[in-house]
């Protein structure tokens, strides 16, 4: 099993739909949850942190079930700007102890048309 | 401008040949990493460096070498590479070692064509 697994995309949506996201992770002693969001030929950039309560950001809601290892990301009232690909991120820690292992899915390319 | 700068954005090099990739970031940060993104595939973790000290080697061939002179300077040296490694390389920072809220800040990235 991959350790973060994406919704395959790609996700062609009108303007103004919602549209969710889902994600799994495989190590149960994952520590943090985050999705970036990484425009075409740009780097990737921190879209939201996710925390076990869920959390909201104007349109977007991330939630956490650490039950079934799954997070998920709601974007509501979709905007052609939000067109780009959403990155799951799970950070594991390495082996040793120490933190910063954090772990990409492959991502899910959402294309929002008018 | 996410204060993370790569040079080079491109760089195109034989599998003889000897390059360096350099990382600055201007954000007082203590972590920088380097990791790769191909095509088709996650962003992959290769190296990452706290206080100048480097914490975790992700089993990546010897072919690439990373260097942390200081907290503010990473660099990735290149040698003898294979036509596999062409890739996005990319820098990143965080204040510390990631935790539940620090987040990562990426520079552009090295389009790397190894022919």
């Amino acid at each position: 099993r991959k350790e973060v697994e994406q919704d395959p995309g790609p996700f062609n949506v009108p303007e103004g739909a919602t549209v969710a996201f889902n994600c799994t992770y495989s190590n149960s002693a994952s520590q943090s949850f985050f999705w970036y969001r990484q425009d075409c030929r740009k780097e990737p950039k921190l879209l939201m942190s996710v925390y076990s309560s869920g959390n909201e950001d104007g349109r977007f809601t991330a939630q956490l079930n650490r039950a079934s290892q799954y997070i998920s990301l709601l974007i509501r009232d979709s905007k052609l700007s939000d067109s780009a690909t959403y990155l799951c991120v799970v950070n594991t820690g390495f082996s040793g102890g120490s933190q910063g292992n954090l772990i990409f899915g492959k991502g899910t390319k959402l294309s929002v048309k008018p | 401008e996410t204060g993370v700068t790569q040079t080079p954005r491109h760089l195109v090099m034989g599998m003889t040949n000897k390059k360096s990739l350099k990382c600055e970031q201007h954000l007082g940060h203590n972590a920088m990493y380097w990791y790769k993104q191909s095509a088709k595939k996650p962003l992959e973790l290769m190296f990452v460096y706290s206080l100048e000290e480097r914490v975790e080697n992700n089993s990546v061939p010897s072919r690439f070498s990373p260097e942390c002179p200081n907290s503010s300077h990473l660099f990735l040296h290149l040698h003898t590479l294979q036509p596999e490694d062409s890739a996005l390389y990319l820098c990143a920072s965080s204040q510390d070692l990631p935790g539940a809220d620090e987040k990562l800040f990426f520079g552009s990235g090295t389009q790397l064509s190894v022919l």
